[in-house]
């Protein structure tokens, strides 16, 4: 699987969009890119994926890329509860389930 | 629809003891995965397994671990003989039988204390 790189660490104020960045420049034409929160040692939360066009769905968008290079999610008026690391994982489409390969993400702090 | 269920929630065990811990997966998911998180790291993919199947355990430790996901029952993860850096947060995934890698949704963890 492609290997990604995000920011430590990013501050948003509440009401106001997050737009978290993912670099995936070795990503290959199969693989795709998926978007994992964790809220203060909770369970992983999905929160949504794509190959090559946009997405939306009720908790975010992804913005891929031409290139599909980068990638950025967006929470379009985050809360407190948005507050939470932020995994960008990129995985292989072998056609079956995989494993998650979970870097070390960016941790958002959404304040007042 | 029920989430992914974990048991216990939290689990203290002294050194050398063994440690069951269960994973129920959502209803009509046939592939659960197992991930460890240490204190303040991320987490690692441990096994994936389908009904009386090992399909990758690459993130296994070879000694004292094991796991299986009987026909019928919850997934069993076992740590025989447990020592203080076995403690972390054991956290199961499910996803159904499908075409395209799926999501995975978590359960909320077991949190293995060893003392």
């Amino acid at each position: 699987d492609a290997k990604t790189t995000q920011p430590p660490s990013m501050d948003c104020a509440e009401g106001r969009a997050a737009n978290l960045p993912c670099n995936h420049s070795t990503i290959s034409g199969n693989e795709y890119v998926y978007w994992y929160r964790q809220i203060h040692s909770q369970g992983p939360q999905y929160i949504i994926h794509g190959l090559k066009n946009n997405e939306t769905n009720e908790m975010a968008s992804l913005i891929i890329t031409e290139d599909r290079k980068s990638s950025t999610l967006i929470l379009p008026h985050a809360t407190l509860r948005d507050t939470a690391v932020y995994y960008c994982i990129v995985r292989v489409n072998t056609g079956t389930a995989s494993k998650l390969t979970f870097g070390t993400g960016t941790r958002l702090q959404v304040t007042l | 629809n029920a989430g992914v269920m974990q048991n216990p929630r939290h689990l203290v065990r002294r050194r050398g003891q063994e440690a069951r811990l269960r994973c129920s997966p959502m209803k009509g998911h046939s592939h659960v995965y197992w991930y460890r998180q240490l204190p303040e790291e991320g987490l690692k993919f441990m096994v994936y397994l389908q009904k009386e199947n090992i399909i990758d355990e690459s993130g296994m430790p070879k000694e004292r671990f094991s796991a299986e996901f009987p026909k019928e029952g919850p997934s069993i993860l076992r740590i025989q003989q447990v020592v203080r850096g076995d403690s972390a947060a054991y956290f199961c995934a499910s996803s159904p039988r499908t075409g395209v890698p799926s999501e995975q949704y978590f359960g909320p963890g077991t949190r293995l204390t060893v003392t």
